[in-house]
């Protein structure tokens, strides 16, 4: 059984640029959270993908943006990047939609310069 | 407002004692908690659960107690070994997410 994975490891970007990380859900699962993890702090919740539609939303603003493939793997855009978006960034699947327990990946550091 | 909370940042333990992380929650709507184990450079894992219909579950050396008055519940480690150190983070299940407290960091010292 395949784990959650996520790419790329790390990135550098600056302020203003646009950017992409991906996400492979566990093999089985179905649903895909997203969350941001600031230094020091918890993760926090951004979106939750279910049957490729975003099914709940944390306190992110609009240029905070996913999408679900057909084979459940996901993307989290984010659009003119600013330098507090400098966290790491973890995508958790799950098998069903609303709750169980979420399988994490090991995250996607994101630097803004 | 921070919904799970920790208020611990950091906590040193000897080996083969008796850890104790504690998590407190606002929201009495929760009902069901979870632990999460966390290495540097690598995801959350799952340690542990609990819901609100229990007080105790266990599993090998990890227990977790869910007061419900108190809105308080706390993650036992016994004993501990100096591979549990890492920063642990209490969560709540919300309706489609998790809300995590801001993490312990639980250092065993051989």
């Amino acid at each position: 059984e395949t784990g959650v994975t996520q790419s790329p490891t790390h990135l550098i970007k600056t302020r203003g640029q646009q950017v992409t990380l991906r996400c492979s859900s566990q093999s089985g699962h179905n649903t895909v959270s997203w969350y941001q993890q600031a230094l020091g702090q918890g993760p926090q919740f951004i979106f939750q993908y279910y049957r490729e539609e975003e099914n709940g939303r944390g306190n992110f603003p609009p240029r905070f943006s996913g999408l679900q493939f057909p084979n459940y793997s996901s993307e989290l855009n984010v659009n003119a990047l600013e330098l507090d978006d400098s966290a790491l960034y973890l995508c958790a699947s799950s098998r069903y939609e609303g709750i169980s327990e979420q399988y994490f990946g090991p995250g996607t550091r994101l630097t803004v310069t | 407002d921070q919904q799970v909370k920790q208020n611990s940042p950091s906590l040193s333990v000897q080996e083969g004692r008796i850890s104790i992380l504690n998590c407190d929650y606002t929201n009495s709507m929760f009902d069901y908690f979870l632990w999460y184990k966390k290495y540097p450079a690598e995801g959350p894992t799952f340690l542990i659960s609990i819901s609100s219909i229990k007080d105790k579950n266990e599993d090998g050396r990890f227990t977790v107690f869910l007061n419900k008055s108190a809105k308080h519940l706390s993650l036992h480690i016994v004993p501990s070994q100096p591979g549990d150190s890492a920063v642990y983070f209490c969560a709540a299940k919300g309706t489609y997410k998790y809300i995590f407290g801001t993490g312990t960091r639980l250092k065993v010292l051989a």
